[in-house]
C-alpha cells in the first residue's frame, strides 16, 4: 500500500506571498492532520480534517488554513508569509476512527523556506 | 491537557551499547503513547505504540518500550545500538486515537563507532 505523499518536497517563497501544500493520504484513510516542525518550537499541531470537515484545530493564526476533498486529499494554505513560517510541514493520515487501532502515518514533509 | 517530556535533547552511545531514551507523560486519562523516529530530511516513522493491551511493547528495528503508569513513563530501549539507529526520536501522547498527537521536543541519538 502506498504511503502518505506530500508535494512539493521543497519550496522557497518570499515574505508576503502565499503558498499551498498538498497531501495525499494512505488509501482508505479519511483523516488528515498537519503539523509544523521548527527547531525552536518542535512539532506543533496545525489542524485535522476528517471527511472534509475540520475536526481539530491547533493554536495558529488565521493565515493558516486547510481543506479536504472528497477523495480525502488535503491542502493547507499559508497566506501573507512571514519569515517565521519557514519550517518542515508534515502531513499525517489515519483512519480517523479513534481508539487503539488508529495510528497516524506521516509523509516525508514539505520544507518551506521564506526569504 | 496532555504533555510529554523527553529527558536529554542529545544522547550519545557506542555501537553495541544499550540505548535508553526517556519519555515521561502527563495525561488526565489513560493515554495512547507512541515513539516515532525521524531520519535527516525525512518524515516521521512509527517505531511502536502503547494502546493498553500490554505494558511491554515491541517495535521495529529491535526497539521496545515499557509503559509504567506509576512512573508516568514510556522509555524506549534497544539492547545493542547500530550505526543506522542514529536519528531523532520523538515520544508522543494522545488521549484517544482521533485527537492530535502531542510531541516531546525530541532526542537526537548519536552512535559512535
Amino acid at each position: 500500500k502506498a504511503g502518505v505523499t506530500q508535494t512539493p518536497r521543497y519550496l522557497i517563497k518570499t515574505r508576503g506571498q502565499q503558498v499551498t501544500l498538498s497531501c495525499s493520504p494512505i488509501s482508505g484513510h479519511r483523516s488528515v492532520s498537519w503539523y509544523q516542525q521548527t527547531p525552536g518550537q518542535g512539532l506543533q499541531f496545525l489542524f485535522e480534517y476528517f471527511s472534509e470537515t475540520q475536526r481539530n484545530k491547533g493554536n495558529f493564526p488565521g493565515r493558516f488554513s486547510g481543506r479536504q476533498f472528497s477523495n480525502s486529499r488535503s491542502e493547507m494554505n499559508v497566506s501573507t508569509l512571514e519569515l517565521g513560517d519557514s519550517a518542515l510541514y508534515l502531513c499525517a493520515s489515519s483512519t480517523g476512527t479513534g481508539g487503539g487501532t488508529d495510528t497516524q502515518y506521516f509523509g516525508p514533509g514539505t520544507r518551506l523556506t521564506v526569504l | 491537557a496532555q504533555s510529554v517530556t523527553q529527558l536529554g535533547s542529545h544522547v550519545s552511545v557506542s555501537e553495541g551499547a544499550l540505548v535508553l531514551l526517556r519519555c515521561n507523560y502527563s495525561s488526565s486519562v489513560p493515554p495512547y503513547l507512541f515513539w516515532y523516529v525521524q531520519y535527516p530530511n525525512q518524515g516521521l516513522q512509527l517505531l511502536l505504540k502503547y494502546t493498553s493491551a500490554a505494558t511491554l511493547v515491541k517495535g521495529i528495528n529491535g526497539f521496545e518500550a515499557e509503559f509504567k503508569k506509576s512512573e508516568t513513563s514510556f522509555h524506549l530501549t534497544k539492547p545493542s545500538a547500530h550505526m543506522s539507529d542514529a536519528a531523532e526520536y520523538f515520544c508522543a501522547v494522545t488521549p484517544s486515537g482521533n485527537t492530535p498527537l502531542v510531541f516531546g521536543k525530541g532526542t537526537r541519538l548519536s552512535v559512535i563507532a
